[in-house]
């Protein structure tokens, strides 16, 4: 089945320290990656994207991510974490051909401390 | 342009009452998604639509839960009867599949509280 994984529910990193947050696929074929946000009380708001080119993807709010298809995963990384990047945070997979809809990960509750 | 829109923004009632919930997606897109998010469950996609036609309604939990696309630039979610356990933030999504989109821009959600 094709899936995506979060595998860490909560991730704490010190304000200033870079922070990664992880995901991992199992598809077949080449997938869209994505990642989403939502801070409390919002709806997800789409941050980047993975389709095709450069395994680096440069997003939102300074956020990264590095497609590695070796590993199959999609790591989302930020070099210094602030505060307000506190939320939850999802990585979806899309399947070409196999419908419009994207399958997200759980997500994982990042907290940036002072 | 405006994002996606929800209405209502909160909604409160009894169980057994009917509930409509409403969505107006981004203009130009041609798919159209229902999610269910609770603490328990997490985020789950109950239908989705592409060009107004229903696709995957394979997460829509029961009978009593019935979606509609009456046209490209409308949609509702209808729960009835409502039961307690119905309670979460209901989100619509949008999205134009093709070229290299296909991301989705979610609305901010209906929160459903059934007493």
């Amino acid at each position: 089945a094709q899936s995506v994984a979060q595998p860490e529910d909560q991730v704490n990193v010190a304000e200033g320290n870079p922070l990664t947050v992880k995901c991992t696929y199992s598809v077949s074929g080449n997938p869209y990656l994505f990642w989403y946000v939502q801070y409390p009380n919002r709806g997800l708001q789409f941050l980047l994207k993975y389709i095709t080119g450069d395994n680096l993807v440069k997003g939102s709010y300074g956020f990264e991510a590095e497609f590695n298809k070796s590993q199959t995963s999609f790591h989302l990384k930020k070099p210094s974490a602030l505060v307000s990047d506190s939320a939850l945070y999802f990585c979806a997979v899309f399947i070409p051909g196999g419908g419009n809809k994207l399958t997200f990960g759980t997500g994982t509750q990042l907290k940036v401390e002072l | 342009d405006a994002g996606v829109i929800q209405s209502p923004r909160h909604e409160v009632t009894e169980m057994g009452q009917e509930v409509t919930l409403r969505c107006k997606p981004i203009s130009g897109h041609n798919s159209l998604f229902w999610y269910r998010q609770t603490m328990m469950r997490g985020l789950e996609l109950l239908i989705y639509f592409n060009n107004n036609v229903p696709i995957d309604d394979s997460g829509m939990p029961e009978d009593r839960f019935s979606a509609k696309m009456p046209n490209a630039s409308f949609s509702t979610l209808k729960i009835q009867p409502s039961e307690p356990r119905d309670s979460a933030v209901y989100f619509c999504a949008s999205s134009l599949v093709g070229g290299v989109a296909y991301e989705q821009y979610f609305g901010p959600g209906t929160r459903l509280t059934v007493t």
